[in-house]
């Protein structure tokens, strides 16, 4: 079974770009969480899919920051335009149960903002 | 909202038995998680308590307490590859949804 796969691993772009990253979850799995770790920092909740709903965004940054899960399947993270503070490591991770404490995690996408 | 404490750097030596403490403060607990994570790589579940006591798995043990709102993650036997950042996260419960809320990680190093 494939587990979380994300696109791009790695991505430098410079400030005022455009980023999207991309997330497949692992197949059945209907909640979808994207996190980011900073250097050195906690890793720090975004949001949270259940199928195509976002049940909650509220650690969005900031409306630089857009996510979709297109009918309940991949998910999508556009950082439009990029700043230098948006660079750190984006994870996403998928689950069937929420009680349960387990995620499992993609490898991440780096981004490097300039 | 949501506070994790856990140290910032732990280091032993093979064969040792390390502890990784984690003390939280949070509305809505539901249980608690570890999570381990090598060179920045995907983090991967350990275990999970969601009642008081200790949970066994082979050389790993992880132990909540609720009323102190404390837990920790006990490495049995350590091995080189043991080497990794550890994370506690708690698992908020706000009504709707539930989110998992990761502390800042300890980073073991073990050393032969």
């Amino acid at each position: 079974e494939a587990g979380v796969t994300q696109f791009p691993s790695h991505s430098v772009i410079e400030k005022g770009q455009t980023v999207t990253l991309r997330c497949d979850p692992i197949s059945g799995h209907d909640n979808l969480y994207w996190y980011r770790r900073v250097m050195g920092k906690e890793i720090k909740f975004l949001l949270h899919f259940v199928k195509e709903s976002k049940q909650d965004e509220s650690g969005m940054p900031n409306n630089r920051f857009l996510a979709e899960r297109t009918g309940g399947t991949y998910s999508t993270l556009k950082v439009q335009p990029a700043e230098l503070e948006d660079s750190g490591v984006y994870f996403c991770a998928s689950s069937q149960d929420t009680f349960t404490g387990e995620l499992f995690f993609g490898e991440g996408s780096r981004l490097t903002v300039l | 909202g949501q506070s994790l404490e856990q140290p910032s750097e732990v280091t032993a030596v093979e064969g040792a038995i390390v502890q990784i403490n984690c003390t939280y403060q949070t509305s809505g607990f539901y249980g608690l998680s570890w999570y381990q994570q090598h060179d920045g790589g995907a983090p991967t579940f350990l275990s999970y308590n969601a009642l008081d006591g200790l949970e066994e798995t082979g050389r790993f043990s992880s132990f909540l307490s609720r009323s102190d709102s404390y837990g920790y993650l006990l490495l049995q036997e350590l091995q080189m590859k043991d080497s990794a950042s550890y994370f506690c996260a708690v698992i908020h419960y706000g009504g709707a949804t539930n989110k998992l809320i990761f502390g800042t990680g300890t980073l073991l190093a073990v050393q032969p």
